[in-house]
């Protein structure tokens, strides 16, 4: 199967501050990207997402980047609030199945 | 829209016992599939459908059945439940098959003893 882990399994992070999540898969035929956000009791929630013919992509407060050179993926959120302590979820697209990573505990200390 | 809907939201069933675990979505997505979710683990795919009348196998299907009679509807069956699918399972769709987003279920939380 795919292999996709996590550089870091838990990230404190200042409100305010910046968050960078990192991700990494291993199959270089995946075309599709995608962050998810889960809170506790909760379903995976949709952040963004990204398609392997870009390197780069930003919504509100979130910018993912794709680097298919190392197979690395990495999300970004901008002065990180309360309520983004989540975790965070990357998962990559191959042959119509999706294959997610472990998971980043983030959390915010206010 | 009440997007992806699960039920039951707990269960508890005793080992050999058989359930169906109910998935439903009012978007008309094609495709749609079911995960667990263990500590530590992430989600693991357990099987899929491209649309009614399709099904295939995932990361983890031992143990499970499927079927997608219906666009809506998407039920997952344990044939006779063991400790080791102690799990929280979702469900998830999306429009257009893997390459498009998918939506999460609540999730089930079902225990096996």
């Amino acid at each position: 199967g795919e292999s996709v882990g996590l550089h870091l399994p838990t990230l404190s992070v200042q409100e305010g501050d910046n968050s960078i999540i990192n991700c990494a898969y291993s199959n270089s035929a995946s075309d599709y990207f995608i962050w998810y956000k889960q809170e506790s009791g909760k379903g995976p929630q949709f952040i963004i997402d990204i398609r392997s013919n870009m390197d780069k992509r930003q919504g509100q407060r979130v910018t993912v980047l794709l680097n298919k050179t190392v197979k690395h993926l990495s999300l970004q959120i901008a002065a990180t609030q309360p309520g983004d302590s989540a975790v965070y979820f990357c998962a990559e697209n191959s042959s119509n199945q999706f294959y997610f990573g472990t998971g980043t505990s983030l959390t915010v200390i206010p | 829209n009440a997007g992806v809907t699960q039920t039951p939201k707990f269960q508890v069933l005793k080992t050999g016992q058989s359930m169906t675990l109910q998935c439903a979505q009012d978007m008309n997505h094609e495709y749609m599939s079911w995960y667990r979710q263990d500590p530590g683990m992430g989600l693991r795919l357990i099987h899929y459908s491209v649309g009614a009348g399709i099904t295939d196998q995932g990361e983890v299907p031992n143990g499970y059945n499927v079927s997608r009679s219906t666009t809506e509807d998407f039920p997952l069956r344990l044939l006779s439940a063991a400790p080791s699918q102690t799990s929280v399972y979702f469900c998830a769709s999306s429009f257009h098959g893997a390459e498009d987003t998918q939506y999460f279920g609540p999730g089930t939380r079902l225990t096996v003893l």
